[in-house]
């Protein structure tokens, strides 16, 4: 059972473009929804963070829109650069007191000049 | 401050021998959990220990264990190797102060073959 599903697998955007990937939750009990970025070799690293009772989150170029009606939520990249190619993962954790993170499948972003 | 660090990077096994990974938060961080990235199956979660206590376990069979040292430091222990354990196996590393709403740092990861 995929607990979060996430849009597109892959994504082409030109450099100054907006990039912009989607999740879709099942489960109501999911209150803390981190987006992570990964490069090649390396670990995930946090990005940004949105909990349920706030609709939007921008942090510099990035943004989390939250619809927690519709149980979805999308990361934009504004005015994307071939730095920010990398693959994107949305995350949700259930309840104060874990860590334990349920991922998307992730999109991989490339950014051409 | 250093990074969370994961040892070994890269790990060849065959199926039936068993491995052991190790993983340094970093210094201060009393929570470290485990996932394990695969290209079919992403990100999934293992387990998560903080205060040398398993706090949460993901939905892996019992050939997948861990623990914690008192200096916070973890292992991983996968036993009687399968094909379907290759993977990358990642460490995150938290404070653990407020459970479960603070960053997790994660670490390079043991990229582990079984043959």
């Amino acid at each position: 059972q995929q607990q979060v599903k996430q849009s597109p697998q892959s994504l082409i955007v030109q450099k100054g473009g907006i990039s912009i990937i989607n999740c879709a939750y099942e489960n109501t009990a999911f209150d803390y929804f981190p987006w992570y970025q990964q490069f090649p070799g390396k670990g995930p690293a946090l990005l940004i963070a949105i909990r349920p009772d706030v609709s939007e989150k921008k942090e510099g170029r990035f943004t989390i829109s939250f619809n927690k009606s519709a149980k979805q939520f999308s990361l934009h990249i504004m005015d994307s650069q071939p730095g920010d190619s990398a693959t994107y993962f949305c995350a949700a954790s259930k309840r104060a007191g874990s860590y334990q993170l349920t991922f998307g499948k992730g999109t991989k972003l490339s950014v051409i000049p | 401050k250093a990074g969370v660090t994961q040892t070994p990077r890269y790990l060849i096994k065959t199926r039936g021998q068993q491995v052991t990974l190790s993983c340094s938060p970093i210094s201060g961080h009393r929570s470290v959990s485990w996932y394990q990235q695969t290209p079919g199956q992403g990100l999934q979660f293992l387990f998560e220990y903080f205060s040398e206590t398993q706090r949460n376990k993901g939905n892996f069979p019992g050939r997948f264990s861990g623990r914690q040292f008192s200096n916070s430091r973890s292992e991983m222990n996968v036993s009687t190797l399968e094909l379907g354990d290759s993977a990358l196996y990642l460490c995150a590393s938290s404070p653990g102060a407020s459970g479960g709403k603070e960053t997790q740092y994660f670490g390079p990861g043991t990229r582990l073959l079984v043959l």
